[in-house]
């Protein structure tokens, strides 16, 4: 199986702080994607990394890749009340998608 | 809005009622997905469709019936559920699903209740 963990479960930091997501999986993969869900609705896709790029960014949001460590983290920096969600990663092998069972984010305002 | 839109938005039904949920894409993409989201568990793909064709059935229960009329319209059918049935499931599309693991644009989700 490729699904890995993400940590921390659950993360709640103070509006104008960083947030750091990890995700580690344990098979080769072809890229990796970060989804955020607000509570009780559909994912939205973040940000995708290939395999072979090392730092994505977007906005506010800085993904990094270790290939060799076969980890990627999400940095969200200066965080607002609105980033509130539970956050998702998904490995990306040659045919579907595997998502991780998610950081819930709280950003207190 | 992502492009894809599904109904109803809640559903409570009886483990012998019969209902179906709806999913529509207006994003002329070629893949549809059918996903289950419990709580405390990883998002479970269900069903897989490329150009109307199923590709992909993740070993789901019969209570359990996709259709695929047209690359815009997916429909889950369902008969005879369990509670332990009740969940969000998540429509999503792609531009194809075959070769690759693509971005995925998702609906808002069925919450269902099985009593």
């Amino acid at each position: 199986s490729q699904q890995g963990e993400e940590d921390p479960q659950a993360l709640s930091i103070q509006e104008g702080e960083n947030a750091t997501m990890n995700c580690s999986y344990k098979t080769s993969i072809n890229n990796l994607q970060w989804y955020r869900q607000n509570s009780g609705r559909g994912l939205v896709h973040l940000i995708l990394i290939r395999s072979n790029e090392r730092e994505k960014h977007s906005g506010r949001l800085r993904v990094t890749l270790d290939t060799s460590k076969k980890s990627s983290s999400l940095l969200i920096t200066a965080s607002r009340a609105a980033d509130t969600a539970s956050y998702f990663c998904a490995k990306g092998g040659s045919e579907k998608l595997v998502f991780g069972k998610g950081t819930k984010l709280t950003v207190n305002p | 809005e992502t492009g894809v839109t599904q109904t109803p938005r809640h559903l409570v039904m009886g483990m012998t009622n019969k209902k179906s949920l709806k999913c529509e894409q207006h994003l002329g993409h070629n893949a549809m997905y059918w996903y289950k989201q419990s709580a405390k568990k990883p998002l479970e793909l269900m069903f897989v469709y490329n150009f109307k064709e199923q590709t992909e059935n993740n070993s789901v229960p019969s209570r359990f019936s996709p259709e695929c009329p047209n690359s815009s319209h997916l429909f889950l059918h369902l008969h005879t559920l369990q509670p332990e049935d009740s969940a969000l499931y998540l429509c999503a599309s792609s531009p194809r699903s075959r070769g690759r693991s693509e971005k995925l644009f998702f609906g808002s989700g069925t919450q269902l209740s099985v009593l």
